[in-house]
């Protein structure tokens, strides 16, 4: 059974870099696992938007929304992904998840999934203030 | 990357069946098979209950089903339970590779 935990500064000054890392416990290696690590937001009282997420090759992927300030990164030795949003303001105030996808594959054509969430982290809260 | 759009709210009475829809585009919902259904309960993360369509992830109630039809996609919970009450979003595969997510439905059990 796979767990996600995240982690991070609760409280990030505008103009500056959030900086979060989702934890991942899991009865297999991500060197070798079938899946994208993704990043997940909801600001208050607002609807979920995918952020971004990367493959266990390095390959990434990011909403435009956030493209030019958003990066994921994967440490597998340490069974962490991270996620980097860069010059943040008060729209980047949100509650945060990491997830992961039920399938997903990359070669040499290029990256394919379901892009369905089956494991979420509980979420941590972050204010730009 | 436009979100999907949901009603803003659906009710129903216990035991009852509601419809939850999601309205895309050819560049999303009309072009694949990977449309999911997300339960999001106040201070939770948000829980599969459908995903690819019509596909159940272990341990969710078969009174949860999916279906699609051309650009639309729709959730039906038959026999509502109390439990059932939370928001719902629907998300699909777009052309660019990524996913969106629809405005989510608040479901309300009388």
């Amino acid at each position: 059974q796979v767990h996600l935990e995240e982690s991070g500064p609760g409280l990030v000054k505008p103009s500056e870099t959030l900086s979060l890392t989702c934890s991942v416990s899991a009865p297999f290696s991500m060197s070798t696992s079938p899946y994208y690590w993704a990043w997940i937001r909801q600001p208050a009282g607002k609807g979920l938007e995918w952020i971004g997420h990367i493959y266990k090759d390095g390959r990434t992927d990011y909403n435009p929304s956030v493209r030019s300030r958003a990066t994921v990164s994967l440490n597998m030795s340490k069974k962490q992904f991270s996620l980097e949003v860069r010059s943040v303001t008060a729209a980047d105030t949100a509650m945060y998840y990491c997830a992961k996808v039920v399938w997903a594959y990359c070669n040499v054509t290029g990256c394919f999934g379901d892009d369905a969430f089956d494991v979420w982290g509980p979420g941590t809260m972050v204010t730009v203030s | 990357q436009s979100a999907l759009t949901q009603p803003a709210s659906v009710a129903g009475s216990p035991g009852q069946s509601v419809t939850i829809s999601c309205t895309g585009s050819s560049s999303d919902i009309g072009s694949y098979d990977y449309v999911s259904w997300y339960q999001h309960h106040t201070g939770k993360a948000p829980k599969l209950v459908i995903y690819d369509v019509s596909n159940r992830p272990t341990g969710v109630p078969d009174r949860f089903s999916g279906s699609k039809s051309g650009n639309t996609a729709s959730l039906t919970i038959s026999g509502l339970q109390p439990e059932d009450e939370a928001v719902y979003y629907c998300s699909s595969h777009t052309t660019g590779g990524t996913p969106v997510f629809g405005t989510g439905a608040k479901v309300t059990v009388l």
